[in-house]
């Protein structure tokens, strides 16, 4: 099956500080790679659509300046915080749909991020 | 934001019973899909059904879906303490090619 490799698994970092995430597809290329913020128990809430090689799609309300993202590579979509602060301490998931368009998504493991 | 509530929130059980977890949606879709998340990590696919059919058996996995009253039911027969996780329903509302929406959530834990 389709693996996604997301790093690091978990941050501490400064308030102010700016962190960068990993997303990569492993043995497939992906487009398309989706970012997911998640608070303790809570949902998934969608925060964008990243593009290979075109701008990212943001979900209303999330800050597009705060939060990064650039799709260089058909297998690598990273996920930037900007000037970090302790509300955006949370929990980061990326997803990117296996090749064969079977609708499911193949998430990566999840980055934790703890603001100070 | 999410499409829809599942329940219960929470559903505690023993081994080797059943477990029913629901979901409600909003807008029409493509097919809903259930995915399961372990504590801290990652999600896993876990079955997908699609807008036309109505019941879909994996293992010990059955999915219903009724799109008339939009809404989707997961059931875990014989279910076993390796179950316990947070189980959470995904639509794809066809607004955009495998952008799913998800939703509450079902925390699940089997006991020994």
């Amino acid at each position: 099956g389709a693996v996604v490799s997301q790093h690091p698994s978990r941050v501490i970092c400064k308030s102010g500080t700016s962190v960068k995430i990993e997303c990569r597809s492993l043995d497939f290329q992906a487009t398309t790679m989706f970012w997911y913020r998640q608070f303790p128990k809570q949902s998934l809430m969608l925060m964008a659509t990243s593009n290979e090689g075109s701008k990212a799609t943001y979900e209303q309300g999330v800050e597009k300046d705060k939060f990064l993202i650039n799709h260089a590579s058909l297998t690598l979509s990273t996920l930037t915080v900007t000037s970090a602060h302790p509300e955006d301490s949370s929990f980061y998931i990326c997803s990117a749909p296996g090749q064969g368009h079977t609708g499911e998504l193949f998430f990566g493991e999840g980055s934790r991020l703890t603001v100070l | 934001s999410q499409q829809g509530e599942e329940d219960p929130q929470a559903l505690s059980i023993q081994e080797g019973e059943n477990a029913t977890m629901n979901c409600s949606y909003k807008t029409s879709i493509n097919n809903l899909q259930w995915y399961r998340q372990n504590s801290g990590r990652g999600l896993v696919h876990l079955i997908l059904i699609r807008s036309n059919e109505r019941e879909k058996h994996s293992g010990r996995l059955r999915v219903t879906l009724d799109t008339s009253k939009k809404s989707s039911s997961l059931l875990i027969t014989a279910s076993r303490a390796a179950d316990t996780a947070s189980y959470f329903c995904a639509t794809d509302d066809s607004g955009g090619y495998n952008k799913l929406i998800f939703g509450a959530g079902t925390r699940l834990a089997v006991h020994p």
